[in-house]
């Protein structure tokens, strides 16, 4: 059974602060594996998507990692601000078909 | 360009009912997936449209249903309501299967 597993479940940082959420995944074949942001109560907005001969990507201060020889993503937070409590989900691709991770929830406090 | 947009953003049903839940992709989008999403479950696949076909199903009763039209447009169909149908439906579009999805704000459904 294909899965996409996420860590921590939820984390707390102060504003300023930098943080780093991880995907593990054992889905196959892969297509790509895609980072979106989920405000409460509101529809996912995409971050990143990244194919297997990408191992970096940066949207504004979120990069993302791939490491698809040891199905492995990360998604790194710079300087967090308030506007990035959210939940983050990290989504997996693969044989036409999405597979989701149960979410990060961050909470930035000032 | 207007991103996917999903009708009615909250709706209250009694068990038993039924509801239509309805869904606009981005123009010149043809892939259309819904989703179910509850705190507790995460999201869930429910099925996936291209082209007026479905493509993809998820692990879901037969109670739930779609469908597409020419337009790309998708509906979502959910008979005899449950208590536990409660959470949020959200709709994606993609140009592509493979492509970014899109998703939409997603309807409320609250089952009484």
């Amino acid at each position: 059974k294909n899965q996409v597993e996420q860590s921590p479940q939820s984390l707390i940082i102060l504003e300023g602060k930098n943080c780093t959420l991880q995907c593990n995944y054992t889905v196959s074949p892969f297509s790509n594996l895609r980072w979106y942001k989920q405000d409460t109560g509101r529809g996912p907005v995409s971050l990143t998507i990244m194919t297997f001969s990408e191992n970096t990507k940066s949207n504004g201060r979120y990069t993302a990692t791939l490491d698809a020889d040891t199905k492995q993503s990360s998604l790194h937070i710079t300087a967090s601000q308030l506007s990035d409590s959210a939940s983050y989900i990290c989504v997996v691709s693969g044989d036409y078909k999405l597979s989701f991770g149960a979410g990060t929830t961050v909470t930035v406090r000032a | 360009k207007a991103g996917v947009t999903q009708t009615p953003r909250y709706l209250i049903k009694t068990r038993g009912q039924q509801v239509t839940l309805s869904c606009s992709p981005i123009s010149g989008h043809r892939s259309v997936s819904w989703y179910q999403q509850t705190p507790g479950q995460g999201l869930q696949f429910l099925f996936e449209y291209f082209s007026e076909t479905q493509r993809n199903k998820g692990n879901f009763p037969g109670r739930f249903s779609g469908r597409q039209f020419s337009n790309s447009r998708s509906e979502m169909n959910v008979s005899t309501l449950e208590l536990g149908d409660s959470a949020l439906y959200l709709c994606a579009s993609s140009l592509l299967k493979e492509d970014r999805a899109f998703f939409g704000q997603g309807t409320r459904l609250t089952v009484v």
